[in-house]
């Protein structure tokens, strides 16, 4: 079965970039579907940050635009997040997920806390 | 951007009981693109239903869900100890994609 597991350092500094990446296991990202990340803060719901097809093609939640990069790897099986310039309020459980247009987001992974603090 | 808002933020039930969810949308959520995700405390979300009413693959059949445009409810029937968790519900037909705030399902 499909499975995603996220990496990358649990804690960042201000002002430098967070990086993660989700390993994807079942399933070839060639094949198909969109990959997303989604966290959510420490006790709070949920926000959508972006989501990539394995062709490259992007979408981006305009309110994290201008500091998220999106990347896919076909050769690794993986895609990556990197969002620049954190603050304390990045600090969050993120999430990698695999994106149906038609149903959802279907499979998470387990979640990798990242918290922002010098 | 779609706001969902859910009602009500907390629900208090008894196992057995019947649980009404409501997810209210600020325009209308195109295609009915409207999924409802389950998520118990240090797990990720787990997909319930998509396209408003359809089941994901492995989800009990005493959850469903329905409505269309800009109104839209999950029910739970006959709860189950492990039914009680915090529920969202996300919609997908435009970017960006939204979640409502939650609402917590919890044991009287």
């Amino acid at each position: 079965q499909v499975q995603l597991q996220e990496s990358g350092p649990g804690l960042v500094k201000p002002s430098e970039t967070l990086s993660l990446t989700c390993a994807v296991s079942g399933y070839s990202i060639s094949n198909g579907y969109y990959w997303g990340w989604v966290r959510q803060p420490p006790g709070k719901g949920l926000e959508w940050i972006g989501s990539i097809y394995h062709s490259g093609i992007t979408y981006y939640n305009p309110s994290l635009k201008s500091r998220v990069t999106i990347l896919v790897d076909t050769s690794k099986n993986q895609f990556s997040l990197k969002l620049s310039s954190v603050t304390a309020a990045d600090t969050a459980i993120y999430y990698c997920a695999r994106v149906s247009g038609s149903q959802g987001f279907q499979h998470w992974g387990q979640g990798a806390l990242v918290t922002v603090s010098s | 951007e779609i706001v969902l808002t859910q009602s009500p933020g907390t629900l208090s039930l008894s196992p057995g009981e019947r649980a009404t969810l409501s997810c209210r949308a600020s325009q209308s959520v195109s295609s009915s693109y409207l999924a409802w995700y389950q998520q118990k405390p240090g797990q990720a979300p787990r997909l319930l239903i998509y396209g408003a009413s359809s089941r994901a693959t492995g989800i009990p059949d005493r959850f469903s869900g329905s409505g269309s445009g800009t109104d839209f409810t999950l029910t739970i029937n006959r709860l189950e100890p492990e039914d009680f968790a915090v529920y969202y519900c996300q919609q997908y037909g435009s970017s960006p994609y939204t979640f409502g705030q939650g609402t917590k399902l919890e044991i009287k």
